[in-house]
């Protein structure tokens, strides 16, 4: 059972240039979310997807687009990488009931930006 | 806006002593989760408290809801040097599907 699927783990990137990551679940969980982390740091909520079909900002959504291509799938896309956007990225998918919520996470993307 | 902010940032403690982690909010949830994350790996949960006032214990991790569900502690006694890690409070603001995660306590525990 994979769980929460990310790809690249590591990846260096040039002012300017493009990418994107990409996340897959295997857990049928409506929701799914893009996080990134900066050293010794929180999680930060960039997007979210609360069930197919639809996306929202979360807290820090400037500089990437996000895509839910289906249930399975939760894509983040930088359009023109900045150096501001080095950080650990982590997709994660949720359980979610009335009384509990859990985040199952990837192993996380080592994004730099030179 | 809702935030949850935790203190403190870090902590370093010899083996044995006892500690608490806070998670304050301004805003209401319906529940809240406690994360363990090692370096290198995504954030595993611990636990989650659900009612306003409520205690859950996970050996020598003791988990306090706040009466009105806008704050919530961890407390860990006779920390170990495996209880080294950055915890991580996180919760969905009622009424919203915005899962959030606290700013962190990056416990160290020197034997």
């Amino acid at each position: 059972n994979a769980g929460v699927t990310q790809t690249p783990k590591f990846q260096v990137l040039k002012t300017g240039q493009s990418m994107t990551l990409q996340c897959a679940q295997d857990m049928n969980h409506n929701s799914m979310y893009w996080y990134r982390q900066d050293p010794g740091m929180g999680l930060r909520l960039i997007y979210y997807s609360a069930s197919e079909g639809t996306t929202d900002k979360g807290e820090v959504p400037n500089g990437y687009n996000v895509s839910r291509l289906n249930k399975r799938e939760f894509s983040l896309r930088l359009e023109s990488a900045a150096p501001s956007q080095t950080s650990v990225y982590f997709c994660a998918s949720c359980s979610r009931s009335v009384v509990n919520t859990e985040a199952f996470f990837g192993q996380g993307t080592r994004l730099t930006v030179v | 806006t809702q935030l949850l902010e935790q203190s403190p940032q870090f902590l370093s403690i010899q083996e044995g002593e006892n500690l608490t982690v806070y998670c304050n909010s301004s805003s209401v949830f319906s529940s809240l989760q406690w994360y363990r994350q090692e370096p290198g790996e995504g954030p595993v949960l611990l636990v989650t408290v659900v009612t306003g006032g409520e205690v859950k214990k996970l050996k020598r991790l003791t988990f306090q809801f706040g009466d009105a569900r806008k704050d919530s502690s961890l407390h860990i006694t006779a920390a170990q040097p495996g209880d080294t890690g950055l915890y991580l409070c996180a919760g969905v603001a009622s009424g919203t599907y915005k899962y959030i995660f606290g700013t962190g306590t990056r416990l160290k525990v020197l034997a």
